[in-house]
């Protein structure tokens, strides 16, 4: 059973980068049709989807984030990773990993990670 | 953006009650409409993918129905595990997925 596991800093400064690491167990990340993605949670609001890589390294990234983020991929270590540069309060969220895949009905979140509480503040 | 409106955004009820969770895209999204269940401390679960399909696994009083912009997510017998927060997402316009805000289903 496949299993995602993020992990990073829970307190980051203002100004700062934040960096996240999604851990792949149970499987490798190098397997299949998937796309491995970022999404967060701000405190009371909804999910935004973040960012997208394949084990190949290809990228996608929500037009609203791209200038602040990178999204990466280490195969040999059956982890990604994420990079948010200049943080702000407005950062300070859930950040959740996730496991995409398409069954040919549209595409679907179908393993996700706990969560990570960030919080941006001096 | 295609954006995804759920209602109730809160909703009490019972063990052993049935409940229907409301979803309405901005704009059609034929059948690209998935459902997951989050629970504190736990990570986020698939429940229903492409508006009907119930993931392996889930217990069947869960069930999806809709198409288009108008999704409906059904629990029939609620049970004590089944109260947590329900979120809506669309993947027609992928890969910018939406997702809905949510709805907290509390015990009664």
């Amino acid at each position: 059973q496949v299993q995602l596991q993020e992990s990073g800093p829970g307190l980051v400064k203002p100004s700062q980068t934040l960096s996240l690491t999604c851990t792949v167990s149970g499987g490798s990340i190098s397997s299949g049709s998937y796309y491995w993605n970022w999404i967060r949670q701000h405190p009371g609001k909804g999910l935004e989807w973040i960012a997208y890589t394949s084990y190949t390294g290809n990228t996608y990234y929500n037009p609203s984030l791209k200038s602040l983020v990178t999204i990466s991929v280490d195969t040999s270590k059956n982890q990604f990773s994420l990079k948010l540069t200049s943080v702000t309060a407005a950062d300070t969220a859930v950040y959740y990993c996730a496991r995409l895949v398409n069954w040919g009905r549209g595409d679907t979140f179908d393993i996700w990670g706990q969560g990570t509480m960030v919080t941006v503040s001096s | 953006d295609i954006q995804m409106t759920q209602s109730p955004s809160s909703l009490s009820a019972s063990v052993g009650d049935r409940v229907t969770i409301t979803c309405r895209a901005s704009q059609s999204i034929n059948i690209y409409l998935n459902w997951y269940q989050r629970r504190p401390g736990k990570a986020p679960k698939l429940l229903i993918y492409a508006a009907s399909s119930l993931q392996s696994g889930v217990p069947s009083r869960f069930s999806g129905s809709g198409s288009g912009t108008d999704f409906t997510l059904t629990i029939n017998s609620l049970q004590p595990e089944d109260f947590a927060t329900y979120y809506c997402q669309q993947s027609l316009s992928t890969p910018m997925f939406t997702f809905g805000q949510g709805t907290k289903l509390e015990i009664k």
